[in-house]
């Protein structure tokens, strides 16, 4: 079945210094969904990825679509405390369910102020 | 308020017992979808329906069971025969008119003891 990989499992940073997740399918996607969960909570919708090639901004937060629609990235740069959490990326496959979304397992972020 | 919601948010069971977690959303959504998150794994697909009166497995269904007699409802049993229970379990839901965002409900926390 269609796997989504994710990394890193965890990463820690120091308040303003830059991170990145990434994210890579086994087969081909019709988009890429990504997700944020706060430490208790549930995961929020932060974006979605349709196009190849794809690159879209949310103030510090910088997500890209790869040309052959398989992996994708979520950026962010100069770290805030606010930002501490396990984002998710989540993929449609290409042909397949359009309702089926198969998540990564997550990057969690822990900042340091 | 649009949402979905689940109920209860802690859940505590015997050994042996079957328990239902409840799962309802006021969105209009065709779509509902159960997961189920463990430390370190993600978010792992138990079932998902389409529409009322049909639901399709997910990746790990063994030992759940789910209805959708309501576009409103789609209630999870944990049976008896799930060997590891213990988890925290998120609903979601979508439009799925066209690939959009899931809405995720707080989760519920279910012990086995």
């Amino acid at each position: 079945g269609q796997q989504v990989m994710q990394i890193p499992q965890y990463q820690h940073v120091q308040e303003g210094e830059d991170f990145t997740t990434y994210c890579n399918s086994s087969t081909t996607l019709s988009n890429i969904q990504w997700y944020k969960q706060r430490p208790g909570g549930h995961p929020v919708f932060l974006i979605q990825l349709v196009k190849s090639g794809e690159v879209k901004k949310q103030k510090r937060l910088t997500f890209q679509f790869g040309e052959a629609k398989k992996n994708s990235s979520l950026h962010i740069t100069a770290t805030q405390t606010t930002d501490v959490g396990t984002y998710f990326c989540a993929g449609l496959r290409s042909g397949g369910s359009n309702y089926k979304l198969t998540f990564g397992k997550g990057t969690l972020l822990t900042v340091n102020p | 308020d649009g949402g979905i919601t689940q109920s209860p948010k802690y859940l505590f069971r015997k050994e042996g017992q079957n328990v239902t977690l409840s799962c309802e959303q006021n969105l209009n959504h065709d779509a509902m979808y159960w997961y189920r998150q463990d430390p370190g794994q993600g978010l792992r697909l138990i079932y998902y329906s389409q529409i009322v009166n049909d639901f399709q497995k997910g990746d790990i269904a063994e030992g759940y069971s789910v209805s959708r007699e309501k576009k409103e409802s789609f209630p999870l049993t944990v049976t008896s025969a799930q060997k590891n229970p213990t988890a925290f379990y998120l609903c979601a839901s979508n439009s799925g008119l066209s690939v959009t965002e899931a809405f995720f409900g707080q989760g519920t926390r279910l012990t086995v003891v």
